[in-house]
């Protein structure tokens, strides 16, 4: 099964609003975790670092006003897509390193966001 | 920053038949870990390699690193219908879990 879980899967919302997407660490503590952002037949672009108990770190070009990331405990991180625009809508998915076997980097199953 | 670059961008294989797939890096590459995905859904862990010549392999899958950790290469033997999908590759450049990835090979299995 997953060992890292993301909620919702799928979200519609309209321009102008905010939206959550969560991931989850099922059955390991992760003091990291990463957002990452894929566009349609393209390769996943890393967003930002998230960090239990710390602000989180953004890649070059991505606004943290626009993805706000809070890692408020260590199984939980959250992106948070502030004033959605449609140039927003995207498949977002999230990873954790570690999981039982130590150098395994587990990935969500990804949300994808529409914003109309 | 790390580059990755796959190649085949994509491929047709008949059932039955082997494919290769290569990642190569612009650094050495510290891990270097192979994901199957289908779009738009999550990555699907395949294998992690770390040491210069190592191969691992799962069922019909070998991934090889090469002795100067720049060069990756993901076989399959015999394909079915179920390896349909898309490949990445992606590199740890600095530090544990922050993966760059490659552009991905679209892999498509004919009967």
């Amino acid at each position: 099964g997953a060992v890292v879980s993301q909620h919702p899967s799928r979200v519609i919302c309209k321009s102008g609003t905010s939206v959550k997407i969560e991931c989850r660490s099922l059955d390991f503590q992760a003091t990291t975790m990463f957002w990452y952002r894929q566009f349609p037949k393209q390769s996943l672009m890393l967003m930002a670092t998230s960090n239990e108990g710390s602000k989180a770190t953004y890649e070059q070009g991505v606004e943290k006003d626009k993805f706000l990331i809070n890692h408020a405990s260590l199984t939980l991180s959250t992106l948070t897509v502030t004033s959605a625009h449609p140039e927003d809508s995207s498949f977002y998915i999230c990873s954790a390193p570690g999981g039982k076997s130590g150098n395994t980097i587990y990935f969500g199953e990804g949300s994808w966001l529409t914003v109309v | 920053s790390q580059e990755l670059e796959q190649s085949p961008q994509s491929l047709i294989v008949q059932e039955g038949k082997n494919l290769t797939i290569n990642c190569t890096s612009s650094k050495t590459l510290y891990g270097l870990y192979w994901y199957k995905q289908k779009y738009g859904e999550g990555l699907i862990f395949l294998m992690m390699l770390q040491k210069g010549g190592e191969e691992k392999s799962h069922e019909k899958i070998t991934a090889k690193l090469d002795e100067k950790k720049q060069q990756s290469s993901l076989h399959i033997t015999a394909s079915q219908p179920s390896h349909a999908g898309i490949y990445l590759c992606g590199a740890d450049p600095d530090s544990w879990g922050k993966l760059q990835f490659g552009a991905g090979t679209q892999v498509v299995v004919t009967p």
